[in-house]
């Protein structure tokens, strides 16, 4: 099974901040890597899809990049309805896998 | 507008069976793989089980393997999710989701989850 480890796993951010997460995976897994959002209580929210793909209706704020094993996700001016938890996925093979998550507060 | 709704979320005794429903529109259903994913309280997100558009194809977590069993009826747009043999670790937050494109194996609607409580 390919683990997908991300980095930190909390974070304190401002309001305007650049952020910057990190998704690592223990093989190769090309560009299929997704980033999701997820709010207390709610669904997550797919963000970015293979690596760098912005999903429709997604701020252009949020932006991916990566390609084998190692993944970021960056935030370029920190909003505060960003304040969340940031999972990142595989989408390589079967068994799917998610990172632990990465949450973000004040 | 797509929408994916959850039931049949309860709370059980280890040991027993349960069946989870998603029923979903807004969307060609028969064209997308769909998926499973699950939350325990407080924990990241675990994937579960997908199966392909057509329901010819099926795949499993380790954990669930043997136990859960997926299938899909594309005449009513309905996903299911068959639990046996249910344990305190399978207590969570059941998701299901749709595949962004025919099979790609990332999602971009969800359902708002349906709890699973398994206790004695």
């Amino acid at each position: 099974d390919i683990q997908m480890t991300q980095s930190p796993s909390s974070m304190s951010a401002s309001v305007g901040d650049r952020v910057t997460f990190t998704c690592r995976a223990s093989q190769t897994i090309n560009k299929y890597l997704n980033w999701y959002q997820q709010k207390p209580g709610k669904a997550p929210k797919l963000l970015i899809y293979s690596g760098s793909s912005l999903q429709s209706g997604v701020p252009s704020r949020f932006s991916g990049s990566g390609s084998g094993t190692d993944f970021t996700l960056t935030i370029s001016s920190l909003q505060p309805e960003d304040f969340a938890t940031y999972y990142c996925q595989q989408s390589f093979s079967t068994p799917l896998t998610f990172g632990g998550g990465t949450k973000v507060d004040i | 507008e797509v929408q994916l709704v959850e039931s049949g979320g309860d709370l059980l005794q280890p040991g027993g069976s349960l069946r989870l429903s998603c029923a979903t529109s807004g969307f060609s259903f028969s064209s997308h793989a769909m998926t499973w994913v699950r939350q325990a309280p407080g924990k990241g997100l675990e994937w579960v089980s997908s199966v392909s558009a057509s329901g010819g194809s099926t795949y499993y977590a380790d954990s669930v393997e043997g136990r859960f069993t997926i299938s899909r009826d594309n005449s009513k747009n309905t996903l299911f999710l068959q639990m046996n043999s249910l344990r305190a670790e399978d207590t969570a937050v059941y998701y299901c989701a749709k595949d962004r494109i025919t099979i790609s194996w990332d999602f971009d609607y969800w359902g708002q989850g349906t709890l699973v409580t398994v206790s004695s």
